[in-house]
C-alpha cells in the first residue's frame, strides 16, 4: 500500500463548476501538506500548504486538512479552463527526514467549455 | 529573476553513455533535490542536499550520481548502470526557516530524458 494515494483521474468538469481533490495518506506521522499544479511538460508550482488542521483558503483555492482522517482536500471554485493541468499533493514530516515529501500520483483535471 | 533552471531540456542517451542533467539556482536556498517523475507514478526523490559538498541518497539513487560543490548547482549524472533512463527529471530547492524546518520545495522546470 502506497503512503499517500490519489485518484489520478482524469477528471473532466464544465466551466464554472466546483472541483474536490483529494488524498488520503497512512503515516500519522505527516504533519506539512502541499499541493502543486503541473501543466503538460512543465515543473510543478506549488498552490497551496498549511500545517494544520481545518481550511485554508486563497483566491479561489481552498485546501482542507482532516489529520483525524487522513485526508486532504483541495476545492477550486468557478473553475477555468487554464485549471486544467495534474493536481499533486505531497506532504511530509514536520521536522527532521530531510525535507523528504511523498507525493501523490497526480490527478489529471479538465475543464471543459 | 530568481528561480531555478534546468538544462538541456531534452536530452537524448545512447546506449552505455553516462549524461549530466543541470540544475542552477539563484534563490539563496540550501537545499536541493533531484526527483525523476514517470507516468503514473507520482515522483520519486533520487538524491537529496542540504548543504555544499554533502548529499544524501533518495529512494531510487542506483545508476545516479550527484554533486554539490557551489550553493547554487546541483548537477545530476544518469549512469550507464540505470538501464531505464527514460523519464522527465526534475530539480527542486529549499531554505531553512528561523525555527530549523526546511521550506516547502520550489521547482525548476524539468529536463525530458530519452533513450536513442
Amino acid at each position: 500500500q502506497k503512503e499517500v494515494e490519489q485518484d489520478p483521474g482524469p477528471l473532466s468538469v464544465p466551466e464554472g463548476a466546483i472541483v474536490s481533490l483529494n488524498c488520503t495518506y497512512s503515516n500519522s506521522a505527516f504533519q506539512y501538506f502541499m499541493w502543486y499544479r503541473q501543466y503538460s511538460r512543465k515543473g510543478p508550482e506549488l498552490l497551496m500548504y498549511t500545517y494544520s488542521s481545518g481550511n485554508k483558503e486563497d483566491g479561489r483555492f481552498t485546501a482542507q486538512v482532516d489529520k483525524s482522517s487522513k485526508y486532504i482536500s483541495l476545492f477550486i471554485r468557478d473553475s477555468q479552463p487554464s485549471d486544467s493541468a495534474t493536481y499533486l499533493c505531497a506532504m511530509r514530516i514536520l521536522t527532521g527526514g530531510g525535507n523528504k515529501l511523498t507525493f501523490g500520483t497526480g490527478t489529471q483535471l479538465k475543464v471543459e467549455l | 529573476d530568481g528561480g531555478i533552471t534546468q538544462s538541456p531540456k531534452y536530452l537524448f542517451r545512447k546506449e552505455g553513455q553516462n549524461v549530466t542533467l543541470s540544475c542552477e539556482q539563484n534563490l539563496n536556498h540550501d537545499a536541493m533535490y533531484w526527483y525523476r517523475q514517470d507516468p503514473g507514478q507520482g515522483l520519486r526523490l533520487i538524491y537529496y542536499s542540504q548543504i555544499v559538498n554533502d548529499f544524501q541518497k533518495g529512494d531510487i539513487a542506483e545508476g545516479y550520481s550527484v554533486s554539490r560543490e557551489k550553493k547554487e548547482s546541483f548537477p545530476l549524472t544518469v549512469t550507464s548502470a540505470q538501464k531505464n533512463p527514460t523519464a522527465f527529471y526534475l530539480c527542486a530547492s529549499s531554505t531553512r526557516t528561523s525555527g530549523g524546518y526546511q521550506e516547502t520545495q520550489y521547482f525548476g522546470p524539468g529536463t525530458r530524458l530519452l533513450v536513442l
